[in-house]
Formats: C-alpha cells, sequence, structure tokens
C-alpha cells in the first residue's frame, strides 16, 4: 500500500523568505500523481500544485515549486517569498494509476506558520 | 472559478440519528469523491464514485454510509446510524478525469467541508 510521510509537524518561516516542506513516499508502482494541498484555518482544502510521475519538469504555480526527485521518492513543496497568509496547514498527497478509484492518499501535513 | 459547494457548513446530531451531507460538484466533472478529517488528524479517503456507482471504497465506509447523486447536480453522502466517532470534516471533491494521478486534470478539488458533531 502506498504511504505518504511529511516528517515536519510545524515549521517557522520569516516572511519573505523561502521554505521548503517535506514530502516523501513509498510505492513501487511506476505511475503516479503527486499533488499538495494548502489547509488555512477555516478549514478547506485549497490545492496548490500538481506532480505526475512522468513529467519531466518540476511544476510550478506561482510562488509555489515541486521539487521532485523520482529516485529518491520526494516530493519536497518550496514556496518562494513568504507571505503572512501562508500560515496554514499543509499536506502532500498521492494517487496511484492502478487505483481504479483515483483515491488521494494524504500525508500527516505540516503547519507553517510565518512570522512578520 | 467553478467551486464545489458543501451544505450543511456544520451539522449537530443526536448519536444514532441519519444524517444526509450534501455536495454541488463542479459541473462539468465526472468524478466524484468523499474524504473525512478527524480533528486534528490526516485526511482520509471514504469513497469515489462514477456514473452512478461507486468506484473504490475505503474500510471506514462501512454499511452504515451510501452515497448517492439523486439528481444532476447533488452528490450526497448519508450516515445511516451516527457514532461519536463519526464526528469530523467530511469533505466532498471532484476532478474532471481519473487516471491515477498521471494527468493534471485528476487533480481533486475540494469544498468547504461539513463539520459533523455527533452528541
Amino acid at each position: 500500500a502506498q504511504k505518504i510521510t511529511q516528517t515536519q509537524p510545524g515549521m517557522f518561516v520569516q516572511e519573505k523568505e523561502a521554505v521548503t516542506l517535506d514530502c516523501t513516499y513509498d510505492t513501487s508502482d511506476p505511475s503516479y500523481g503527486l499533488f499538495w494541498y494548502k489547509q488555512p484555518s477555516s478549514g478547506e482544502m485549497i490545492f496548490l500544485i500538481y506532480q505526475g510521475s512522468y513529467d519531466q519538469q518540476n511544476a510550478t504555480e506561482g510562488r509555489y515549486s515541486l521539487n521532485f526527485q523520482k529516485a529518491r521518492k520526494s516530493a519536497n513543496l518550496v514556496i518562494s517569498a513568504s507571505q503572512l497568509g501562508d500560515s496554514a496547514m499543509y499536506f502532500c498527497a498521492m494517487s496511484l494509476n492502478n487505483n481504479a478509484g483515483n483515491m488521494l492518499t494524504f500525508g500527516g501535513g505540516t503547519r507553517l506558520m510565518v512570522k512578520p | 472559478e467553478p467551486e464545489v459547494t458543501q451544505t450543511p457548513s456544520h451539522q449537530v446530531t443526536q448519536m444514532g440519528q441519519e444524517v444526509i451531507l450534501r455536495c454541488v460538484p463542479i459541473s462539468n466533472h465526472l468524478y466524484f469523491y468523499w474524504y473525512r478529517q478527524i480533528l486534528g488528524q490526516k485526511v482520509e479517503f471514504l469513497v469515489s464514485f462514477y456514473n452512478n456507482e461507486i468506484s473504490e471504497k475505503s474500510e471506514i465506509f462501512d454499511d452504515q454510509f451510501s452515497v448517492e447523486r439523486p439528481d444532476g447536480s447533488n452528490f450526497t453522502l448519508k450516515i445511516r446510524s451516527t457514532k461519536l466517532e463519526d464526528s469530523a470534516m467530511y469533505f466532498c471533491a471532484s476532478s474532471a478525469s481519473t487516471s491515477g494521478g498521471l494527468r493534471r486534470t485528476d487533480t481533486q478539488y475540494f469544498g468547504p467541508g461539513t463539520r459533523l458533531t455527533v452528541l
């Protein structure tokens, strides 16, 4: 079964600095997708960025980029120029190609706190 | 921008009562999902649904749970006899495609959630 690990339960970052949130995954399947979601204190889950296992380039979406290292099975989220509004929980998730229903498996999350 | 909506935002019920959580997925999406998040814990998959059938379900999704697409826009989750441990945030999600994450259109967009409190 697939597994997602986020080893940083909480992190601080100074406003305007960059921060990296770690995510490692465990699967023997070569075909999968990786997703990052943001959950602010209001509770909703906001999609941030996607990386497919066969994508040749690392994904970028505005201030978000994904440092995808397939051999190491890691998909770290990089947030550049942190803003106070980035303070939230961040979840890494994976979907496998052999899942009929496209279910997402989530990591335990990292709470990011941006200091002014 | 299209979004997934959920009602109610908060539901309080007595143990043993039936609850129905409602969702309106993004209009051109064909694949629908329910997840739950117990307070302070990770998000857990419950069920996926396509073409009026369940595609996949987790061990959590037992006989007390059911899903339905009663019309062209709504997608519902019913819990027949609620237990204290059903207290959680329930998220509905939808996607345009499903290829196990190989396409960006597999991205699941989540609704704002329904917080269910069972007393």
